[in-house]
């Protein structure tokens, strides 16, 4: 059964905190993505990565770093939280499997709050 | 510069009716397609997808239809049930990339 979790499920935090969220996949994807999901914006790409160590933008990295250490391990840092960041949190996991689906499996999501 | 569009943010359905959520797609290059559903504090779950090859997937009381040339693709649920009531994103890719786009969302309320 394919897992992913999220290190916390409500957060609060204050302004000019830094703030990590961690994600932990236990399926061997190479694929791990960050997505944040605000109301009439659907989601909203963060941040990807496709191999331990590599990262790319996503449509939103403004405010945002991420750390990939390990294969199953995908960090995203707030480096100094505001406001706007108070949203919810997604991470999601899939497979390098070309010219199949394009499947991604979704973490529980992180609500943050910042005050 | 939205491509995926889903116009309608919420929609109200009998229960034991058919619901059609709808989502539009800008570029041509998208080939395949697919379907999340998400209840309130979990996170989306894939529902069912169609490649540019098909038009029509189906999987028990969901259907998802493709209509290439007017970049148009819509959810057909029958008959809906009040477990249905949820957010549904559509999502499009280039089948073989790894990203997905996604659409804005349409709440679903199935009233019994």
């Amino acid at each position: 059964d394919v897992k992913v979790t999220q290190s916390s499920r409500y957060l609060v935090k204050r302004t000019g905190e830094k703030v990590f969220l961690e994600c932990v996949q236990d399926m061997d994807h190479e694929n791990m993505f960050w997505y944040r999901q605000d109301p009439g914006l659907g989601l909203r790409l963060i941040y990807f990565s496709y191999d331990v160590k590599m990262k790319e933008k996503g449509d939103i990295p403004e405010g945002y770093s991420v750390s990939r250490e390990k294969k199953e391990r995908f960090s995203l840092i707030l480096e100094s939280a505001s406001t706007n960041q108070t949203s919810m949190y997604l991470c999601a996991s899939s497979p390098i499997l070309a010219g199949v689906s394009n499947e991604q499996f979704f973490g529980p999501g992180t609500r943050l709050t910042v005050l | 510069d939205q491509q995926v569009k889903q116009n309608s943010p919420s929609l109200s359905v009998q229960e034991g009716r058919i619901s059609i959520l709808n989502c539009d797609y800008t570029n041509s290059m998208f080939d395949y397609f697919l379907w999340y559903k998400k209840y309130p504090a979990e996170g989306p779950t894939f529902l069912i997808s169609i490649s540019s090859i098909k038009d029509k997937n189906e999987d028990g009381r969901f259907t998802v239809f493709l209509n290439k040339s007017a970049k148009h693709l819509s959810l057909h649920i029958v008959p809906s049930q009040p477990g249905d009531s949820a957010v549904y994103f559509c999502a499009v890719s280039i089948q073989g990339a790894q990203k997905l786009v996604f659409g804005q969302g349409t709440r679903l309320t199935i009233n019994p």
